[in-house]
């Protein structure tokens, strides 16, 4: 199994859609976790940490559930610009600390 | 403040050249990474550093490939006798403390095409 496993995707929604990504991580030791975006041919760039109590930010909102080891991202009232490949990483408490996700490309359509 | 600088932002190499990519982290930063990513596939993790601690070498390819951090600052990753396999997009990246817990902040990366 691998250490953080995400929706295979790609995702196509209209404008306006409500979108929801799932990732699964299987050390349970982890204590950190975020999601960042990667837009094409660009680096990845923080999109937001995710916190044990859940935490909202404008239209973004991320999950976590340490019971069952996965995190979700949802995305309210898609934009075009919210196109883009989105990385959940974890945190391990070894070596070199982050595993990426293979990442959900989301294609928002007009 | 300033972000995380990489140098060159393109290269064009031969194959069985040599190359070197440079990476500037943030400022007081005390872990490094490097990672390089194909075109379309995931972020692929080469080696960590986090300060004076000795690297973590285990995402290396090969050994063609070797890296070192000068001073905890500054870092080069350099590639010899490049094969065209090598071809990708070298991402760096640092983070305030080594142990995980806060982001990581991306440089814009070296694409590097050998032909």
């Amino acid at each position: 199994r691998k250490e953080v496993e995400q929706d295979p995707g790609p995702f196509n929604v209209p404008e306006g859609a409500t979108v929801a990504f799932n990732c699964t991580y299987s050390n349970s030791a982890s204590q950190s976790f975020f999601w960042y975006r990667q837009d094409c041919r660009k680096e990845p760039k923080l999109l937001m940490s995710v916190y044990s109590s859940g935490n909202e930010d404008g239209r973004f909102t991320a999950q976590l559930n340490r019971a069952s080891q996965y995190i979700s991202l949802l995305i309210r009232d898609s934009k075009l610009s919210d196109s883009a490949t989105y990385l959940c990483v974890v945190n391990v408490n070894y070596g070199q600390n982050f595993v990426f996700g293979p990442g959900t490309r989301l294609s928002v359509l007009p | 403040g300033a972000g995380v600088s990489q140098s060159p932002s393109n290269k064009v190499t031969e194959k069985g050249k040599d190359v070197e990519l440079r990476c500037d982290p943030i400022s007081g930063h005390t872990a490094l990474y490097w990672y390089r990513q194909s075109l379309g596939q995931g972020l692929e993790f080469l080696i960590y550093f986090q300060g004076n601690s000795a690297p973590d070498k285990s995402g290396l390819p090969s050994d063609r490939f070797s890296a070192e951090r000068t001073g905890g600052s500054v870092s080069t990753l350099t590639i010899q006798r490049t094969q065209q396999e090598d071809s990708a997009v070298y991402l760096c990246a640092s983070s305030p403390t080594g142990t995980g817990l806060y982001e990581q902040y991306f440089g814009p990366g070296t694409r590097l095409t050998v032909t």
